[in-house]
C-alpha cells in the first residue's frame, strides 16, 4: 500500500514554543491530506484538510491561528502547532487519499507524532 | 455524517476467529463501509471496505447485511497482533475533501495466547 510517513515520532517542547509536524507522502502525490489529533484513551478527532496550494478546511472548534497548516507541494503537509501548551499535548496523525485500482479510495495515515509540552 | 455503534470491546483467543459486529442503522445508499485498525502509539491502519457485497482481503472479511443497516468484520485466525482498536466508518461516495473519516470509539479487541 502506499506510505505516509510523519516526522518526527515523538517530540517535547517547551510551554510557549512552536513545534512543525511534517507529514510526507513517499510514493505517490496527495492533493488532499487530513490532519487528526488523538488524546489518551480517545478516538481520532478531524483536525483540518489540507489542500495542496490553497488553504486548508479547518473544523468547528480547531484554530488556525494555532495550528497552521501548509500543503506546499505534493507531497508534503506541515502542521505548526503555535505557541505550545500542555494541553496541546497529544498524538497527532496525518493522512491522505489515495485512488486506488478499479476507482476504489483508501486513507493511508501516517505513524503518528507524540507531542508533549512541558 | 452517519453514526456507526460498536461494542466497546471483544475479547478472543488465538488462532479462533473473530466477529466484531457494527450497527450503522442510518446507512444511506452511497456510504461505503470501512474498517480499519489502530495498534497502540501507531496510525490507523486499513483494512477493508465494501458497498453491498461481502468482500475478502489477505487480512480479513467484511459481511454486509442484506439491508446494509449492520455488517461484520471477521478475523479468520486471531493472532496476538491483531489486538488493537477496530473502528467501523461510514464514507460518503464522494471525493475531495469529502473523504475526510470520522472515527467512532470503536472496539477494542483483546487477543489472549
Amino acid at each position: 500500500g502506499a506510505v505516509v510517513s510523519q516526522h518526527p515520532s515523538r517530540v517535547i517542547c517547551k510551554s510557549g514554543t512552536s513545534v512543525k509536524i511534517e507529514c510526507r507522502s513517499l510514493d505517490f502525490q496527495a492533493t488532499t491530506m487530513f490532519w487528526y489529533r488523538q488524546f489518551p484513551k480517545q478516538s481520532l478527532m478531524l483536525m483540518a484538510t489540507s489542500n495542496e496550494g490553497s488553504k486548508a478546511t479547518y473544523e468547528q472548534g480547531v484554530e488556525k491561528d494555532k495550528f497552521l497548516i501548509n500543503h506546499a507541494s505534493l507531497t508534503l503537509s506541515t502542521l505548526t502547532v503555535t505557541s505550545a501548551h500542555p494541553e496541546d499535548s497529544s498524538f497527532y496523525i496525518c493522512s491522505a487519499r489515495v485512488i486506488t485500482g478499479k476507482g476504489n479510495t483508501e486513507a493511508f495515515f501516517g505513524q503518528g507524532t507524540r507531542l508533549t509540552v512541558v | 455524517d452517519a453514526k456507526t455503534t460498536q461494542p466497546n470491546s471483544m475479547e478472543s483467543n488465538e488462532e479462533e476467529p473473530v466477529h466484531l459486529p457494527c450497527n450503522h442503522s442510518t446507512i444511506s445508499g452511497t456510504d461505503y463501509i470501512h474498517w480499519y485498525r489502530q495498534l497502540p502509539s501507531q496510525g490507523p491502519e486499513y483494512v477493508i471496505h465494501g458497498l453491498t457485497s461481502n468482500v475478502n482481503n489477505r487480512m480479513a472479511s467484511l459481511a454486509i447485511a442484506e439491508d446494509r443497516k449492520s455488517s461484520t468484520l471477521i478475523l479468520h485466525r486471531a493472532t496476538l497482533r491483531d489486538a488493537a482498536v477496530y473502528y467501523c466508518i461510514l464514507r460518503q461516495n464522494s471525493g475531495g475533501s469529502n473523504y475526510k473519516l470520522t472515527f467512532g470509539k470503536g472496539t477494542l479487541l483483546t487477543v489472549n495466547p
